[in-house]
């Protein structure tokens, strides 16, 4: 069945980096695009932007620009955003989701949770 | 940004009751999609393209709606439908989602 696995939980102190991985099993990885999807505590969803999974070109959301990257390893079938110059509002979970056409996320992983706190 | 408005915010519903959940959008669009998402879980989607129900949602859920107006219905509560609903479009980049509605089972 189609999976998506999440890395885990990260406590960072503000200015540091880190890296969430997200690994799809159960389909062809590089058919459907990845989407990442931000959620502040007790707050909704929020698209960060998505990349193309065959041709590896990320999208990026205005919000999330400057700091955030998108990247692949397709031969582990595997999605990645890394976040540089950790700030205390980039406290939150961190989704991936599988894209079909329409922006339709129709797999999400479980989520990965990062805290940035002194 | 197309903006999604829900509402209601927050809902209280019996087991057995009639349920509607508005997704207003401040310029037309063409679909919307919808997610469920339970307490302490990653989001699912449950109705996609306006009117279809993803895999495995039960049909007492439908959809309905076109321009600037949608809808998530539920026709006969049960306990297991309390989650936060939240629309989605993708007519106008950035794709958005609503803010969200809590459906509570009394």
């Amino acid at each position: 069945q189609i999976q998506l696995v999440q890395s885990g939980p990260e406590l960072k102190k503000p200015g540091e980096s880190v890296k969430i991985s997200c690994k799809a099993s159960g389909y062809t990885f590089t058919d459907y695009a990845m989407h990442w999807v931000k959620q502040a505590p007790g707050k909704g969803l929020k698209w960060m932007g998505w990349i193309n999974t065959y041709t590896g070109k990320p999208t990026y959301a205005d919000d999330f620009k400057g700091r955030f990257v998108f990247s692949l390893e397709a031969s582990a079938s595997t999605a990645n955003l890394q976040i540089s110059n950790l700030k205390n509002e980039d406290t939150a979970t961190y989704f991936c989701a599988r894209g079909k056409k329409g922006y339709v996320m129709d797999a999400w992983g479980q989520g990965a949770s990062v805290t940035v706190s002194s | 940004e197309t903006v999604l408005t829900q509402s209601p915010t927050t809902t209280a519903a019996s087991p057995g009751e009639k349920v509607t959940i508005t997704c207003r959008a401040s310029s037309s669009v063409s679909y919307m999609h919808w997610y469920q998402q339970k307490s302490g879980a990653s989001p699912k989607l449950w109705i996609y393209d306006t009117s279809k129900l993803a895999s495995g949602v039960p049909n007492r859920f439908s959809g309905s709606g076109s321009g600037t107006s949608y809808s998530l219905i539920i026709s006969s509560i049960e306990t297991e439908d309390a989650a936060t609903y939240y629309c989605q479009q993708k007519s106008s980049d950035p794709p958005t989602f609503g803010s969200g509605t809590k459906l509570e089972i009394k």
